[in-house]
């Protein structure tokens, strides 16, 4: 089944304080892509972070980092010193149908952080 | 990244007529766009792959005379709705694919669609 499994609905976090949000995915093929999207309230999807399935290395931007557990199908995302903008919708989405590299998104976490 | 627009930002028409919405690629040639629907508090769910010069394809569910698809040129995909009914009241998004290393999605700033 294509699945991406967001177990978390809504999550909060003090301000400065670090929170990471799980991702899990089904999938048979080995060619793949994870990603992280933010979206605020004006709804506009804004790209987080991003890995590829055959890298080992885990993927870092500033204060965004992943934990990515292949064997697993974990896709963790981990938020440092977390801001009052960091508030927003995260969704987790992986490519599937090689060739065309449609998205699956999972149902979203609330990040909600407090001041 | 690339900068993806679409147009109207918001629409509310009545039951019966027939919307348009357009997703255009502003700094990028894109081949393939994607087109999104999001109830709210929910995520995205993909309705069709559109590709330029092609006909677009649906996924499984999605009613292909219903939601008109056209990919006319790699700036500018439409979306119409046909024969518009309150259920089809949602959050319309467009995407297009940049086909470098990520194969990662540019997301348009989206369309709600108000049906009365």
């Amino acid at each position: 089944a294509q699945t991406v499994t967001q177990s978390q609905p809504e999550m909060s976090v003090q301000e400065a304080e670090t929170v990471t949000l799980s991702c899990t995915y089904d999938t048979s093929e080995s060619d793949y892509y994870l990603f992280w999207y933010k979206q605020p309230p004006s709804r506009q999807m804004i790209l987080v972070i991003r890995q590829e399935a055959y890298k080992q290395q885990n993927a870092t931007e500033n204060r965004f980092s992943v934990n990515f557990q292949k064997a697993a199908k974990s896709f963790s995302l981990k938020i440092s010193d977390s801001q009052l903008g960091d508030a927003a919708m995260y969704f987790c989405a992986r490519t599937y149908s090689s060739g065309t590299y449609k998205y699956i998104f999972g149902t979203g976490t609330r990040l909600k952080v407090l001041a | 990244g690339a900068v993806v627009s679409q147009h109207p930002s918001w629409v509310i028409c009545k039951s019966g007529t027939s919307v348009k919405i357009e997703c255009r690629s502003l700094d990028f040639q894109a081949t393939t766009m994607f087109w999104y629907r999001q109830f709210p508090k929910q995520s995205l769910m993909l309705m069709a792959t559109s590709n330029e010069g092609s006909k677009a394809t649906y996924e499984q569910g999605v009613e292909k005379d219903k939601f008109l698809i056209n990919h006319a040129s790699l700036t500018l995909s439409t979306l119409t709705v046909t024969s518009a009914h309150p259920e089809d009241s949602s959050f319309y998004i467009c995407s297009v694919r940049d086909r470098g290393l990520y194969n990662e999605q540019f997301f348009g700033p989206g369309t709600r669609l108000t049906v009365l």
